[in-house]
């Protein structure tokens, strides 16, 4: 099984500042995606194929990497991005996801 | 607009079985794997099972092999899971989802909770 381990678990993040979290797998992966999810609600594409934004997301999220590291930035911290960020892979089953990311508003 | 409705969460006894529903609409069903994932209470997300555009092939997590099965009615447009021999551990929050080639789980259902307990 590939293992996810995102870093940090949890972070607080003022209006302006930057944000990145990581996300390595315990092996090769050809791609990373990346969830959104807001207390209560489902969960949202946010990132595909490593880099591309979903439908409807700001420009100043980005995503990068390749094989075992990758990472997830949003240039300039606003308060709707106050969420939780899983990233999943599905190159190999048993498909797995990390552990989340607790972004919080500082 | 692309729509997933489940139901036929509820509260259940360990070793009972249960069947979760998710209607879909707002695209052609037929040509989209579809996934089933799960969130425990106030822990992440974790994959359940996988089905096939036409259900020719099916992949389920280890820990539900063999309780669990995934089908599916496109003539309905509808996404199944049986789950069978359910355990305290099972409960969740069962999501499913439209997994496309390339952009991932890009539609997700609002979810419907599973409770097995005594």
């Amino acid at each position: 099984e590939i293992v996810l381990t995102q870093s940090p678990t949890t972070m607080a993040a003022s209006p302006g500042e930057k944000v990145t979290i990581t996300c390595r797998a315990s092996s090769s992966v050809s791609y990373i995606y990346w969830y959104q999810q807001k207390s209560g609600a489902s969960p949202k594409p946010w990132i595909y194929e490593t880099s591309k934004l979903a439908s409807g997301v700001p420009d100043r999220f980005s995503g990068s990497g390749s094989g075992t590291s990758y990472s997830f930035t949003i240039s300039s911290m606003e308060t709707e991005d106050a969420a939780t960020y899983y990233c999943h892979q599905w190159s190999r089953t048993p498909w797995t996801f990390g552990g989340g990311t607790k972004l919080e508003l500082k | 607009e692309v729509q997933l409705v489940e139901s036929g969460g509820g509260f259940i006894q360990p070793g009972r079985s249960l069947k979760l529903s998710c209607e879909a609409s707002g695209f052609t069903f037929s040509d989209y794997a579809m996934v089933w994932v799960r969130q425990a209470p106030r822990k992440g997300l974790e994959w359940v099972a996988t089905i096939f555009y036409d259900g020719s092939r099916t992949f389920y997590r280890d820990s539900v092999k063999g309780r669990f099965t995934i089908s599916r009615d496109n003539a309905r447009t509808t996404l199944y899971l049986q789950l069978d021999s359910l355990r305290s551990e099972d409960t969740a929050t069962y999501y499913c989802a439209r997994l496309g080639n390339y952009d991932g789980y890009s539609h997700w259902g609002q979810g419907t909770l599973v409770t097995v307990s005594s």
